[in-house]
């Protein structure tokens, strides 16, 4: 199996909604990664979970808590969002130490 | 971490060669150089990855010179499914820190 898998495809949400977005994989990566990408921007790294524990928070608002159950799931839960947060969510994964993830589909979320 | 330059936009005919030039100025001893395709609304795909000299395959090859303070991707005969965005990466293998630059938008004209 040699995919990262994101559920849902397209999430619409208002701000007082709570939601979450998840994220698998069965390549025995130890490495898992969400992404931020908004419309004809490069993909912003947002978290990093290496061994299931989070080794990178590059400074995301605490509306967004990322949440690594096990070694092939990586959950985003969000929180009262704001319009501005609307965008595509990349989840990835790799091998640790590996600078090289291997991405999913992506879900776009859209924030009313 | 090394910052990445490349090209905004390119724009090429199918079937021909396609180069597009990453500059990484301050490239460290242990960074590896990854490029990356994305077409709209989908997650970027890994197409090739090097640390120096030629590395090809299937898809790609890429081309750093000795001082590794650029790399050259090189897409032979393109058609008009290569039209995309190129991301260049700078890495080390021990730090995940995988951040992407502006990307080029190569455009594929017929």
């Amino acid at each position: 199996d040699t995919e990262v898998t994101q559920t849902p495809k397209h999430l619409v949400m208002g701000m007082t909604n709570k939601k979450s977005l998840k994220c698998e994989q069965h390549m025995g990566h130890r490495a898992m990664y969400w992404y931020k990408q908004k419309a004809k921007k490069p993909p912003e790294l947002m978290f990093v979970y290496s061994y299931e524990k989070l080794s990178i928070n590059e400074s995301v608002p605490s509306r967004f808590s990322p949440e690594c159950p096990n070694s092939s799931l990586l959950n985003l839960h969000l929180h009262a969002l704001q319009p501005e947060d609307s965008a595509l969510y990349l989840c990835a994964s790799s091998h640790p130490g590996t600078p090289d993830p291997f991405f999913g589909p992506g879900t776009r979320l859209t924030v009313l | 971490l090394a910052k990445t330059t490349q090209p905004i936009s390119m724009d090429s005919y199918e079937g021909q060669e396609v180069n597009i030039t990453c500059s990484h100025n301050n490239i460290a001893t242990n960074d590896y150089i990854t490029w990356y395709q994305q077409f709209p609304s989908q997650g970027p795909r890994f197409i090739i990855q090097g640390y120096k000299t030629k590395v090809t395959n299937e898809v790609a090859s890429l081309f750093i010179p000795a001082d590794r303070k650029s790399s050259t991707l090189s897409l032979p005969r393109v058609s008009l499914s290569d039209t995309a965005v190129y991301y260049c990466l700078v890495g080390d293998r021990g730090y995940q820190k995988v951040t992407f630059g502006i990307g080029t938008k190569l455009q594929v004209i017929p």
